[in-house]
């Protein structure tokens, strides 16, 4: 199985702050990273696909990049509705495998 | 708009078998280049891929879970089900149906997810 590791496992952080979280694979995966938003209660959401595409719907301050095995998801300027935990997910293999998830709290 | 929703038993007890439905509308379960998947979220904890199906019947599990799972569809129901058989405690998650629509080798994502439904396994 190809394993996730995302950091850090949780940040505060302020509206209006640039937020970077990283996920790191354990092999190669090319370009198959997905990032997921996920609230208390409620289902993942797709953010990010395929590393930087941004999925319909999504805000623009959500940004994707990194290829092989480093990966990053940026917001650009937090806002009250991103405090949220993330997930990434790599699609190059199955099983298909998430990171362990990064909380963003509000500082 | 794509819509699944979860059903099943909310309680289920040691050694019995979890068994839960994903029924979707508003799209055809068995047009497009789409796999149905069970995805699970043990409590404060993250997501546990369970496994998946292709329309034509074909199915990938995890390992981690193989022994223990069966994933069908029905496509008359736009349906598919999940199985899994000797449940422990362990096994008390959230489970999730979610669309894995996959556009080459490689390039997939759960693009549209069932809102989840609680599972507790307890005698």
């Amino acid at each position: 199985d190809i394993q996730m590791t995302q950091s850090p496992s949780s940040l505060s952080a302020s509206v209006g702050d640039r937020v970077t979280i990283t996920c790191r694979a354990s092999q190669y995966i090319s370009n198959y990273l997905n990032w997921y938003q996920q609230k208390p209660g409620k289902a993942p959401n797709l953010l990010i696909y395929a590393a930087s595409s941004l999925q319909s719907g999504v805000p623009s301050r959500f940004s994707g990049s990194g290829s092989e095995t480093d990966f990053t998801l940026t917001i650009s300027s937090l806002q009250p509705e991103d405090f949220a935990t993330y997930y990434c997910q790599q699609s190059y293999s199955t099983p298909r495998t998430f990171g362990q998830g990064t909380k963003v709290e509000i500082k | 708009q794509v819509q699944l929703q979860e059903s099943g038993p909310g309680l289920v007890k040691p050694s019995q078998t979890l068994s839960l439905t994903c029924t979707v509308s508003g799209a055809s379960i068995n047009r497009g280049s789409y796999y149905w998947s069970w995805i699970r979220q043990p409590a404060g904890k993250g997501l546990e891929w369970i496994g998946r199906i292709y329309t034509g019947g074909s199915t990938d599990y995890n390992p981690s879970l193989k022994s223990r799972v069966t994933i069908s569809v029905d496509t008359s129901k736009s349906q598919f089900s999940l199985k899994l058989s000797s449940v422990t405690a362990a096994d008390t998650a959230v489970y999730f149906c979610a669309r894995d629509e996959e556009v080459g080798f490689g390039e997939s994502f759960f693009d549209y997810w069932g809102q989840g439904t609680l599972v507790t396994v307890s005698s």
